[in-house]
């Protein structure tokens, strides 16, 4: 089956370290998303990447860091330097950047404490 | 910069029937694309239904269908026959054709409809 995976779904880590979600794809897709969501709150942009070896801020992307080194896989990293790291993210794929679909995998919930 | 409102942070509907979910966006570009996500309690996002701004045809799928008014910036969803599985929040979202690049590609979200379906 086609598809998003992203793991772990739940993730702890202690104040001052950094970690790194994973988000792979299998659709072929070339364009990759990290959305950021808070209680109450629709989602938000943070990295997005167009292309393998490219990505692009979003709109919420201070303390967090991306690589796009393989097509299937955008890893995002949430530095120290995230002051409210604790949320819901969810990564998103669409075929291309100007397609307007884009899929979302089941999501991972960091808390830092 | 584009938002989109959702003024109903819950709703609910009693088992077959039907319900409307109201969203309302800004935008001053003329061509752009609409959609409904749905997240059920696992929290993963699913695309509902989409709908291009230069189609004056609603979008339909299955049991569920819009009532899109580009002149009012109105984009509601109308789910018909309401179904237990039917129970999530709801997001309305906008997106700009993305033609010129930089974070036009970006999803812009509402701040969600909670619906619950009463047996």
């Amino acid at each position: 089956d086609g598809g998003i995976t992203q793991s772990p779904k739940y993730l702890f880590r202690k104040e001052g370290q950094n970690v790194t979600l994973s988000c792979e794809q299998n659709l072929n897709h070339d364009a990759m998303y990290w959305y950021r969501q808070d209680p109450g709150q629709g989602l938000r942009l943070i990295y997005y990447s167009q292309i393998v070896n490219d990505f692009q801020k979003g709109d919420i992307a201070e303390g967090y860091s991306v690589s796009r080194e393989k097509k299937e896989s955008f890893p995002l990293t949430v530095t120290s330097a995230q002051k409210n790291p604790t949320a819901f993210y969810l990564c998103a794929s669409s075929i291309g950047a100007r397609v307007s679909e884009q899929y979302f995998g089941p999501g991972t919930r960091l808390t830092v404490t | 910069a584009q938002t989109v409102t959702q003024s109903q942070p819950e709703m609910s509907v009693q088992e077959a029937e039907t319900v409307t979910l109201s969203c309302t966006y800004d935008t001053s570009e003329s061509d752009y694309y609409l959609f409904w996500y749905k997240q059920p309690p696992s929290r993963q996002m699913i695309l509902v239904i989409r709908q291009e701004a230069y189609k004056q045809q609603n979008a339909t799928e299955n049991r569920f269908s819009v009532n899109f008014q580009k002149a009012a910036k109105s984009f509601s969803l109308k789910i018909s026959d309401s179904q237990l599985g039917d129970a999530a929040m709801y997001f309305c979202a906008y997106r700009r054709p993305g033609l010129s690049g930089g974070s036009n590609y970006k999803l812009t979200f509402g701040k969600g409809t909670l619906l619950t379906v009463n047996p």
